[in-house]
């Protein structure tokens, strides 16, 4: 069965610093990759996507992130973090022969210092 | 251009109730997701719809059961509610058709059952 790890429940890092949430997937077949994120009380938005191709993807927000097969990880960078990033951040897998659905990890709380 | 709406945004329960959530889809959408999310946890597959049949299930009991209307929108219903059940309930659209597997969030229905 597909699984997602977010190994870090919370970061704190200092407005101005940069960010890295870690995400490993486990399954045999390669991949959709996606980050979201969920500020307080809100939905899910899609910060990037990875479905093939280069594995360093851009995303919105100034996010980036870079898909290691060997490592079977997708960890999600930001070189500047400010304030309105604070939020949970959500890791998530899907595979086209299990219809897509949805897989998340238990995603990450980040919390920014002024 | 709306994006996916879902209603009631709020509402308690008590055990052994039955509740219905609402979801209207993304425009051009005609594919309806629903995913539970407990506090603190990622969210987690219920089930999917297209074409007014369930499509694709997650591991939750037959208590959780939903339709998808002529017009794409759906339902979730959940019978029996347990004290278990709180949490917040999250609906997802995407085009069948042509789709990259990103999924559009609602900002949910957040449920308590007391």
């Amino acid at each position: 069965a597909q699984s997602v790890t977010q190994p870090d429940i919370h970061i704190t890092v200092s407005e101005g610093a940069s960010l890295e949430l870690r995400c490993n997937y486990s399954y045999g077949a390669t991949p959709y990759l996606f980050w979201y994120v969920q500020s307080p009380g809100q939905g899910l938005q899609l910060l990037l996507k990875y479905f093939s191709g280069d594995t360093l993807v851009q995303g919105i927000k100034g996010f980036e992130a870079e898909f290691k097969r060997s490592q079977s990880s997708f960890n999600l960078r930001k070189p500047s973090v400010h304030w309105s990033d604070a939020a949970e951040y959500f890791c998530a897998v899907a595979y086209k022969a299990a219809g897509n659905k949805l897989t998340f990890g238990g995603g990450t709380r980040v919390l920014v210092k002024p | 251009d709306a994006g996916v709406t879902q209603s009631p945004t709020h509402l308690i329960k008590t055990r052994g109730q039955q509740v219905t959530l609402r979801c209207s889809p993304k425009s051009g959408h005609d594919t309806v997701s629903w995913y539970q999310q407990a506090l603190g946890q990622g969210p987690q597959f219920i089930f999917q719809y297209y074409e007014e049949e369930e499509r694709q299930r997650g591991n939750f009991p037959d208590r959780f059961s939903g339709h998808q209307f002529p017009n794409y929108s759906s339902e979730l219903n959940v019978n029996a509610l347990l004290l278990g059940d709180s949490a917040l309930y999250l609906c997802a659209s995407r085009p069948l058709a042509g789709h990259t597997g990103e999924l559009f969030f609602g900002e949910g229905s957040r449920l308590t059952v007391l």
